[in-house]
């Protein structure tokens, strides 16, 4: 089963918009992780936000987590035609050495030039 | 470029064949993990090896089983294929598992296509 949920589905933004992506979990975790994946290819690690943190940022991406509530969000600012990906949130329960990600199912980000 | 090398890129075989999706993660790292990806099931975790031996297992399948070698290279091998099995499988790698992973983030390559018809 999914651990991760984002919202929305899908996002259509005008170049230069911010674009806001939510990501709700279910049980606890150890960090959650926001990756891009260009249509049909690999899947590219964006950030890493641990448990005891609420708030991160890098370059143009800012991550919140909230654990009372088991959610997050990614905010990409000043959005460019090349942010157009599908954005993935994924949480790691750190089971000690059987640590895995789960992987929601994805959001899709279209940015109109 | 991930570091994460995987072939072949794309592959079209028949029901009830059995195929072969070999990685290299990136030099130096220790843990491989495979996923499936559908557009019905979304990004699904199959296993992780870590040193050669098998750490963690998701959903994967019977008729599925992988390996690590030596060379911590990893082969996915996939049989009696089912029309269902078309999917797109990812191989990623990280440094460590559970606490010596130094950043938790995970590095992936550009994914083996399958098609089954």
């Amino acid at each position: 089963s999914q651990q991760g949920e984002e919202d929305p589905q899908a996002l259509s933004i005008q170049e230069g918009e911010n674009a806001t992506m939510n990501c709700s979990y279910k049980t606890s975790i150890n960090n959650l992780q926001w990756y891009r994946q260009n249509s049909g290819r690999g899947l590219v690690h964006l950030i890493l936000i641990r448990s005891n943190e609420r708030e991160k940022h890098s370059g143009r991406l800012r991550v919140t987590l909230d654990t009372s509530k088991k959610s997050s969000s990614l905010l990409i600012t000043a959005s460019r035609a090349a942010d157009t990906a599908s954005y993935f949130c994924a949480t790691d329960k750190y089971t000690g050495a059987n640590s895995k990600l789960t992987f929601g199912k994805g959001i899709t980000l279209s940015v109109r030039p | 470029d991930s570091g994460v090398t995987q072939t072949p890129k794309h592959l079209i075989t028949a029901t009830g064949q059995r195929v072969t999706l070999r990685c290299s993660p990136r030099s130096g790292d220790l843990s491989v993990y495979w996923y499936q990806q559908s557009l019905d099931q979304g990004l699904q975790f199959l296993i992780q090896y870590y040193n050669g031996e098998e750490r963690a297992k998701g959903n994967i399948l019977e008729r599925f089983s992988a390996q690590q070698f030596p060379d911590l290279h990893s082969e996915l091998n996939l049989s009696s294929l089912e029309l269902g099995d078309s999917a797109l499988y990812f191989c990623a790698s990280s440094p460590g598992t559970g606490w010596m992973v130094s950043t938790g983030e995970l590095f992936f390559g550009e994914g083996s296509r399958l098609t089954v018809l």
